[in-house]
C-alpha cells in the first residue's frame, strides 16, 4: 500500500500571502488529521477531517483552516501568512476517528520570508 | 500546558546495549500511547503502541512499559543498533475526548555511538 503523501514538499512564501498544502491519505484511510511542527513548540494538532466534515481543531487562529474531499483527500490553507507560520507540516491518515493508530506523511517544509 | 513530557532532550547509547526512553503525562483520560520515531526531512514512523488496559507490550526489540499510577511509559530498544539513531516521540491519545489528536511529547534525540 502506498503511504500517506504530501505535495509540495518544500515551499518558500512571502509574509502577507497564503499557502495551500495538499495530503493524499493511505488508501481506505478515511480520517486525515493536521499537524504543525516547530522546534520550540514541537509536534501540535491542527486539525482532524472525516466525511468532508472537520472534527476537531487545536488552538490555531482562523488564518488555519481545511477541508477534505470525497475521496479522503485533504488540503490545508494558511492566510496572511507570519513569519512564525514557518514549520514543517505534517499530515497523518487513520481509518477512522478514534483509531489511534495514525500514519504521518512526509511533510512540507514551508519557510516564510 | 504541557501534558506529554519527555525530560530527555538528547540520550547517547553505545551499539549493542539497551536504550531507554522516557515520557510521562499529566491528563489521566489519556488511554493510549504511542511511541514514533522520526528522521531528519521525513515524517514521524509508528514503532510500537500500548493500551492504558496493559502494563507491558512488546515487539521484536521495542518494548513499551506503561506505568498508570506514576503516569509515566518508556521505550526500551534492546540491543540498540546504529539505525536506531533517531528523534523518537511520544504520544498519547484520548478515544473519548472528542478525537482532539494526538498529544506529543518534545522528543528525544536517541544517538547510538558505535
Amino acid at each position: 500500500k502506498a503511504g500517506v503523501t504530501q505535495t509540495p514538499r518544500y515551499l518558500i512564501k512571502t509574509r502577507g500571502q497564503q499557502v495551500t498544502l495538499s495530503c493524499s491519505p493511505i488508501s481506505g484511510h478515511r480520517s486525515v488529521s493536521w499537524y504543525q511542527q516547530t522546534p520550540g513548540q514541537g509536534l501540535q494538532f491542527l486539525f482532524e477531517y472525516f466525511s468532508e466534515t472537520q472534527r476537531n481543531k487545536g488552538n490555531f487562529p482562523g488564518r488555519f483552516s481545511g477541508r477534505q474531499f470525497s475521496n479522503s483527500r485533504s488540503e490545508m490553507n494558511v492566510s496572511t501568512l507570519e513569519l512564525g507560520d514557518s514549520a514543517l507540516y505534517l499530515c497523518a491518515s487513520s481509518l477512522a476517528p478514534g483509531v489511534y493508530e495514525q500514519y504521518f506523511g512526509p511533510g512540507t517544509r514551508l519557510t516564510v520570508t | 500546558d504541557q501534558q506529554v513530557k519527555q525530560n530527555s532532550p538528547s540520550l547517547s547509547v553505545q551499539e549493542g546495549r539497551i536504550s531507554i526512553l522516557n515520557c510521562d503525562y499529566t491528563n489521566s483520560m489519556f488511554d493510549y500511547f504511542l511511541w514514533y520515531k522520526k528522521y531528519p526531512a521525513e515524517g514521524p514512523t509508528f514503532l510500537i503502541s500500548i493500551s492504558s488496559i496493559k502494563d507491558k507490550n512488546e515487539d521484536g526489540r521495542f518494548t513499551v512499559f506503561l506505568n498508570k499510577s506514576a503516569k509515566h511509559l518508556s521505550l526500551h530498544i534492546v540491543p540498540s543498533q546504529p539505525g536506531d539513531s533517531a528523534v523518537y516521540f511520544c504520544a498519547a491519545f484520548n478515544s473519548g475526548g472528542g478525537a482532539d489528536g494526538l498529544t506529543f511529547g518534545k522528543g528525544t534525540h536517541l544517538i547510538i555511538q558505535p
